[in-house]
């Protein structure tokens, strides 16, 4: 299974964006990068995925390296709200099964 | 946005007893899944099904079943609960979309068994 990296914990100061790395270095031309985060006491939630290029939505931005082999997660204005775990995973167009790795544990600080 | 519910809660049971989580979602996805979570440790997929009457078990060995007899609802059952049975289950349904599926958890059971 393709692997991803990510880094343990990082902070943030509120009302300040967030870049959140994920490296994925044998991804294959089928995998997609996928994101999903963890509120504490809650289930994930979908954040946003793409294939090669950059993509946009309400919640965060997602900017993939030319070469695929990593992505960073963009929160332009963190709030605290914003305080979670954050996963990176990938899935092909045929997988329905996602493995989350320990993802990076966001701490925003007021 | 899928709406997928989890009964209870919280439990708190004594060891030997059978409990059934329940787990619904009203969106209609024929996928649906398990996973169990320890507090502060990755998520792990436990079962999962691809529809009515279908059920797998997942990359995480688990002494509990599942049933899925509509598609509305997948619940998990523990005939004996024991202490290391203690923990999160997080239930969660998906729908096809382009770039692979996107999958929708419930708020979880949190059980503790004593």
């Amino acid at each position: 299974d393709a692997k991803t990296t990510q880094p343990n914990s990082m902070e943030s100061n509120e009302e300040e964006p967030v870049h959140l790395p994920c490296n994925h270095s044998t991804i294959s031309g089928t995998d997609y990068i996928h994101w999903y985060r963890q509120l504490p006491s809650q289930g994930p939630e979908y954040v946003i995925h793409g294939l090669t290029s950059n993509v946009n939505n309400r919640m965060a931005s997602l900017a993939i390296a030319e070469d695929r082999k990593s992505s960073t997660l963009i929160l332009h204005r963190a709030t605290l709200r914003d305080a979670a775990v954050y996963y990176c995973t990938l899935l092909t167009n045929r997988d329905d099964k996602i493995i989350f790795g320990k993802g990076t544990r966001l701490h925003i600080l007021p | 946005e899928a709406d997928i519910y989890q009964t209870p809660r919280y439990l708190v049971i004594g060891t030997g007893k059978k409990i059934t989580l329940e787990c619904s979602q009203t969106m209609g996805h024929d996928k649906m899944y398990w996973y169990q979570q320890d507090p502060g440790m990755e998520l792990h997929l436990i079962h999962y099904s691809y529809g009515v009457n279908s059920t797998e078990k997942g990359d995480l060995s688990s002494e509990s079943t599942v049933s899925r007899i509509r598609t509305e609802h997948f619940p998990l059952t523990l005939e004996s609960a024991r202490p290391s049975h203690t923990s999160q289950y997080l239930c969660a349904s998906s729908v096809a979309a382009a770039g692979a599926d996107t999958q929708y958890f419930g708020p979880g059971t949190r059980l503790t068994v004593l």
